[in-house]
C-alpha cells in the first residue's frame, strides 16, 4: 500500500465550479498535511497546510482533514482557467523529518 | 526577500559521471531537504540537512550524498550517474521550529 494515494485524474471542470481533490494516507500517526500546486514545468508550491481536523479556508481554497478516515480534500471554490495544474498531497509521519507525497492530481479548468 | 534558489538550472551528464547541485535556503530557514521528481510522479525525498548533519535520509543508494554549509547552504553529490537518475531535482527549505516546507524552483538533470 502505497504511503499516500492521490486520484490520478484528469479531472475537468468547467471555469466557476467547485474542483474537489482527494487523498488518503497510510499512517494513522500523520499529523501534518500539505497541498502543492504545480504547475507544468515548474517546481511545487505551497498553497494549504492543516493539522487539525476540520475545514481549513484560505481564499478560494479551503483543506478538510479526517484523521480517523485518514483522508485529506482540497476544494477549489469558483475554479479559474489559472487554476489548472497538478496537485500533490503531501503528509508527514509522526517520526518524520521528510513529506512523504502522492502521484497528484492534474486538473483542468475549462473556460 | 529571497526565496530558495537553486544551481543549475538545467544540467546533462553522460552515464558513469559525477554531478553537484546547489541549493540555497530561504531567508530565515535553517533546514533544507531534496526530493527527486520523475516525470509523472511525487517528488520522492532524499534526504535532510539541519545543522549540518543529516538528520533522514530516504531510500537511495549512497551514490546520493550531501553537505550543509554554515550559512545553510546545502549540495547533492550524486556519484556514477544512471540513466535512471534523470530527473527533477528539488530542494525545499524550512525552519527548524514549523513544518511547512518551501520548494526552490528546481535542477532539471539529464542523463544520456
Amino acid at each position: 500500500q502505497k504511503e499516500v494515494e492521490q486520484n490520478s485524474g484528469p479531472l475537468s471542470v468547467p471555469e466557476g465550479a467547485i474542483a474537489s481533490l482527494n487523498c488518503t494516507y497510510s499512517d494513522r500517526g500523520s499529523q501534518s498535511f500539505f497541498w502543492y500546486r504545480q504547475y507544468s514545468g515548474k517546481s511545487p508550491e505551497l498553497i494549504m497546510f492543516i493539522y487539525s481536523n476540520g475545514d481549513k479556508e484560505d481564499g478560494r481554497f479551503t483543506a478538510q482533514l479526517n484523521k480517523a478516515s485518514q483522508y485529506v480534500s482540497l476544494l477549489i471554490r469558483d475554479s479559474q482557467p489559472s487554476d489548472s495544474a497538478t496537485y500533490l498531497c503531501a503528509v508527514r509521519g509522526p517520526n518524520d523529518y521528510k513529506l512523504s507525497f502522492g502521484a497528484g492530481t492534474t486538473v483542468t479548468v475549462r473556460a | 526577500d529571497a526565496g530558495v534558489t537553486q544551481s543549475p538550472t538545467h544540467l546533462i551528464k553522460t552515464r558513469g559521471q559525477q554531478v553537484t547541485l546547489r541549493c540555497s535556503p530561504k531567508s530565515g530557514h535553517d533546514t533544507v531537504s531534496w526530493y527527486q521528481q520523475a516525470l509523472g510522479q511525487g517528488p520522492q525525498f532524499i534526504f535532510q540537512y539541519y545543522e549540518e548533519e543529516e538528520r533522514q535520509r530516504g531510500n537511495f543508494p549512497d551514490r546520493f550524498s550531501g553537505h550543509q554549509f554554515p550559512n545553510y547552504s546545502s549540495e547533492l553529490n550524486v556519484n556514477a550517474l544512471l540513466l535512471g537518475d534523470s530527473a527533477l531535482y528539488l530542494c525545499a527549505s524550512s525552519s527548524s521550529w514549523a513544518y511547512e516546507q518551501y520548494f526552490g524552483p528546481g535542477t532539471r538533470l539529464t542523463v544520456t
